[in-house]
């Protein structure tokens, strides 16, 4: 069976502090994987998708990157944490009938 | 560009039935329509999706109008536990590469 794993799950850190959260699929070769994050109190943003090693694709200009340096894997980072970056991030695996999610991360941006 | 429209916050009693409408008045016709919840602090969980015909699994069903402009979703018993924040999508199970969720609708189960 396919999973998806995310950690870790909660992270506070200091503003222009590094990022960097880790995503790992399993069950699956060359999944469609996703970066969300969602603010306090509102939906979720696409930040990243990726098809595959090394293909990255953003969705909105800002402060965090992505990579893709294994199939199964997908990085979320930040050379420089903002106060703004606070947030719910999720990652998520793309079949064929909609996403799974994994369980998420709480940033909290001090 | 979420290509929905759904109510903010709507209330349900407890084993009564919840329908939750969602409008996606540009839909595609290659685009399914997709549902997924959110409890509090937790990542979105699948619900059920479907084209044109209704749907119906164990959690939900899914109506679809004739002309594929908008749909509800039924929790047929709602529990206190189905209190969530539920995201109606529209997508292409293939082509499309992401799902734009919106602020979907905060449903509140009442005991």
């Amino acid at each position: 069976s396919q999973t998806i794993h995310q950690w870790p799950a909660t992270l506070v850190q200091p503003v222009g502090s590094p990022l960097s959260l880790e995503c790992t699929v399993e069950g699956t070769s060359n999944p469609n994987l996703y970066w969300y994050r969602q603010a306090a109190g509102r939906g979720l943003q696409l930040l990243f998708y990726s098809v595959g090693i090394g293909q990255i694709s953003s969705e909105v200009p800002q402060n965090l990157s992505a990579s893709r340096p294994q199939d199964r894997q997908f990085i979320l980072s930040s050379k420089k944490l903002l106060l703004s970056d606070s947030g719910f991030y999720l990652c998520a695996w793309k079949f064929a009938g909609g996403y799974t999610f994994g369980s998420g991360t709480r940033l909290t941006v001090v | 560009d979420a290509k929905t429209t759904q109510p903010t916050s709507m209330d349900c009693a407890e084993g009564r039935a919840a329908n939750l409408p969602c409008n996606h008045s540009t839909i595609s016709g290659n685009e399914y329509v997709y549902w997924y919840r959110q409890i509090h602090s937790q990542g979105p969980q699948y619900i059920i999706h479907g084209l044109k015909n209704n749907e119906t699994n164990e959690m939900a069903s899914l109506i679809i109008t004739e002309d594929r402009k908008s749909s509800t979703l039924i929790l047929p018993h709602a529990t206190l536990r189905d209190t969530a924040v539920y995201y109606c999508i529209v997508s292409h199970p293939q082509t499309g590469n992401q799902f734009y969720f919106g602020t979907g609708t905060s449903l509140t189960v009442i005991p």
